[in-house]
C-alpha cells in the first residue's frame, strides 16, 4: 500500500524569507499524481500545486514549487517570498492513476509565518 | 469554487446516536468521497462513491456507512457513535474520465461526540 510521510509537525518562516516543506512517499507504481493542498485556519482544503509523475519538469506555481525527485520518492514544496496569508497546514498527497481517484495524505505541517 | 456543500457544519451528539452526514454537490462530478480529519493522521479516507449506488471502503470504515441514491448527494452514517468518532469530516469530489483531475473539498463538519 502506498504511504505519505511528512516528517515536519511544524515549520516556522520570516515573511518575505523562503521555506521548503518535506514530504516523501512509498510506492511501486511507476505512474501517479503528487500534490500539495493548503489548509487555513477556516479549514478549506485549498490546492496549492500538482505534479504528474511522468513529467521530469518540476511544477511551478507563482511563488510555489516542488522539487520531485522520482528515484528518491521525494516531494517538497518551496515556498518564496513568505507572506502572511501562507500561513497554514500544508498537507502532501499521492494519487493513483485508477479510476477512483483516492487521496492518499500526509499527517501535515503546521507553517507558521513571523512578520 | 466547486459547488460541494456539507451540512450540518457543527453538531454536537450523544454517545450511542445515530448521526448523519449530508454532502450535496452541484458540479455531476462522478466520484464522492468521506474523510475524516485527526490530529497526527492527516485526512484518512472513509468510504467512497463511484456512481448511483455504488460505493466502496476506504482505510477507516469500521462504524460508517454511506448511500448515494442521487449523484448529487452522499450520505455518512454513524449508526452509533462513538467518542472515538470526534472528529472534523470533509466531503470531497472528483470528476472522471481526466487525467490528472484534482479533488475539490467541501468545507468540513466538526462532529463531537460526547
Amino acid at each position: 500500500a502506498q504511504t505519505v510521510t511528512q516528517s515536519q509537525p511544524e515549520m516556522s518562516v520570516q515573511e518575505a524569507e523562503t521555506v521548503t516543506l518535506s514530504c516523501t512517499y512509498d510506492t511501486s507504481e511507476s505512474d501517479y499524481y503528487l500534490f500539495w493542498y493548503k489548509q487555513p485556519p477556516s479549514r478549506q482544503m485549498i490546492l496549492v500545486i500538482r505534479q504528474e509523475a511522468y513529467k521530469q519538469q518540476n511544477a511551478t506555481e507563482n511563488r510555489f514549487s516542488v522539487n520531485f525527485q522520482k528515484a528518491a520518492k521525494s516531494f517538497s514544496l518551496k515556498i518564496s517570498d513568505s507572506q502572511l496569508g501562507d500561513a497554514a497546514m500544508y498537507f502532501c498527497a499521492y494519487r493513483s492513476p485508477g479510476a477512483t481517484n483516492k487521496l492518499i495524505f500526509g499527517t501535515g505541517t503546521l507553517l507558521a509565518v513571523q512578520p | 469554487d466547486a459547488g460541494i456543500t456539507q451540512s450540518p457544519r457543527h453538531k454536537v451528539t450523544e454517545t450511542g446516536t445515530p448521526v448523519t452526514l449530508r454532502c450535496h454537490q452541484t458540479e455531476n462530478h462522478r466520484y464522492m468521497y468521506w474523510y475524516r480529519q485527526d490530529p497526527g493522521h492527516g485526512l484518512r479516507l472513509i468510504h467512497y462513491s463511484y456512481g448511483v449506488k455504488d460505493t466502496d471502503k476506504g482505510e477507516v470504515s469500521d462504524g460508517y456507512s454511506v448511500s448515494r441514491s442521487k449523484t448529487e448527494d452522499f450520505l455518512l452514517t454513524l449508526e452509533s457513535a462513538t467518542s472515538s468518532q470526534t472528529s472534523v469530516y470533509f466531503c470531497a469530489i472528483s470528476d472522471h474520465g481526466k487525467v490528472n483531475t484534482e479533488a475539490f473539498f467541501g468545507q468540513g463538519t466538526r462532529l463531537t461526540v460526547v
